[in-house]
């Protein structure tokens, strides 16, 4: 079982839509991360939030909009959509222990499958 | 900058063969290397990793890969195939990771086991 937990598995939205991933571990790990990835695809980075604030953020465009309102919870709101958004997002946390340097392996949730209309 | 290439976008094995999956990786600095596996409809789960502590990495149900600097090569094995074994699999380098890891993946090998 995933100690990274996100929801909802599956969302269909329209392309005026606005929706939302979430994304939650109890891990204590301060670093979690949103990856997308299409069909055959390696996971590609999107967004890194380290102690909480935003570190990385990977050219994405303005209608994904991420949000982490504490260490443990991770949100991607997703607003006016392209059909070629539609992918797998990947949630996934580091840091093994609290104040420590990370050995740098993820730990990725389930994932979500985004079908955008 | 960093990468990994993953020689082979699809093996095929028999149940009970041996699984070798290529992975060479490119880095200016000591690396942290990682094999994943994804399963259908999954996320990605860690079998195992290599940071710098031995060059033959152990990892969950019966994988295992060994550093070869020389070589820069980071391949993974298993002596006998499972049908269970079949799913997606991603060679992923990182450098210092510091407080966060940026992860790069390689393109993936797809393994199919056979009767």
């Amino acid at each position: 079982d995933t100690e990274v937990t996100q929801t909802p598995k599956h969302l269909v939205m329209g392309m005026t839509n606005k929706k939302s991933l979430k994304c939650e571990q109890h891990m204590g790990h301060r670093a979690m991360y949103w990856y997308k990835q299409k069909a055959k695809k390696p996971p590609e980075l999107m967004f890194v939030y380290s102690y909480e604030k935003l570190s990385i953020n990977e050219s994405v465009p303005s209608r994904f909009s991420p949000e982490c309102p504490n260490s443990s919870l991770l949100n991607l709101h997703l607003h006016a959509l392209q059909p070629e958004d539609s992918a797998l997002y990947l949630c996934a946390s580091s840091q093994p222990h609290r104040g420590t340097k990370t050995t740098g392996e993820l730990f990725f949730g389930e994932g979500s499958r985004l079908t955008v209309l | 900058a960093q990468s990994v290439t993953q020689l082979g976008s699809h093996v095929s094995v028999s149940e009970g063969a041996l699984v070798l999956l290529r992975c060479n990786y490119s880095s200016s600095v000591p690396p942290y290397l990682f094999w994943y596996v994804q399963y259908p409809n999954q996320g990605l789960q860690l079998l195992l990793k290599y940071t710098s502590a031995a060059t033959l990495v152990k990892g969950i149900n019966g994988f295992e890969a060994e550093f070869k600097k020389s070589e820069t090569s980071f391949h993974l094995t298993k002596p006998s195939a499972h049908m269970s074994d079949a799913a997606e699999y991603f060679c992923a380098v990182s450098e210092d990771p510091g407080t966060a890891s940026k992860l790069t993946f390689g393109t993936g090998t797809r393994l199919q086991v056979t009767l």
